[in-house]
């Protein structure tokens, strides 16, 4: 089964501090990942997708399919980066995505 | 800019009332979806529509239907409302089979059934 999970609802880490958010999918096939943001008051939107290999806002997330991973990365946490963060899965030629239940991004000054 | 518009940023309505949501997109994208967003439960998918007139049943149908007569509108129907449909709806259009994919999402309704 296709499927995308986030382990943690909450994470809380102190600003300056590096941040992981945890993401691992199964799925047999390659599959395109992204991970996808929601600001409080604002409306989801795309952060990064694996395919660019980019670096966003400090963010970065390195596929891993031997782990079947794709954690999310900061190495300096700062406080405009407290959102709701959900990862998301793209099947091979289909345009629907399944997303993870998402985690709750918490700076702590 | 692609701008994805929904009808009402809040609406209360009355268990058993036939609710309207309505969504609106200007980048001529052929997809369009209706998404629930409930803490714990993340975003999952009512309906989908890759044309005008087409749909595909999502994840949770049940007590939804769907109406894309135009290519830019996409409505998601509650027929009876009921408590539990209380939630956040997010409406997302996406361009089909791109090779850079993203969905664009709009503001959200949050929606109370009392």
């Amino acid at each position: 089964a296709q499927r995308v999970t986030q382990p943690e609802k909450l994470l809380s880490v102190f600003k300056g501090a590096p941040v992981e958010l945890k993401c691992n999918y199964s799925y047999s096939g390659s599959p395109e990942l992204f991970w996808y943001v929601q600001y409080s008051r604002q409306r989801l939107q795309l952060l990064l997708r694996h395919i660019s290999r980019e670096s966003i806002k400090g963010f970065t997330a390195d596929l891993n399919k031997g782990e079947t991973s794709f954690h999310l990365k900061k190495p300096f946490a700062q406080e405009e980066d407290s959102a709701m963060y959900y990862c998301a899965l793209r099947p091979l030629g289909d345009d629907k995505i399944i997303f993870g239940k998402g985690t709750r991004l918490h700076i702590l000054p | 800019d692609v701008k994805v518009t929904q009808s009402s940023r809040y609406l209360v309505k009355r268990t058993g009332e036939k609710v309207f949501l309505e969504c609106v997109q200007d980048m001529d994208h052929e997809n369009m979806f209706w998404y629930r967003q409930d803490p714990g439960l993340g975003l999952r998918l009512i309906y989908f529509s890759y044309d005008v007139k087409m749909k595909e049943k999502g994840d949770i149908p049940e007590g939804y239907s769907v109406s894309r007569e135009k290519k830019e509108r996409f409505s998601l129907i509650l027929e009876s409302a009921s408590t539990n449909q209380t939630s956040m709806y997010l409406c997302a259009s996406s361009p089909r089979r791109a090779a850079s994919y993203e969905q664009y999402f709009g503001p959200g309704t949050r929606l109370t059934v009392t």
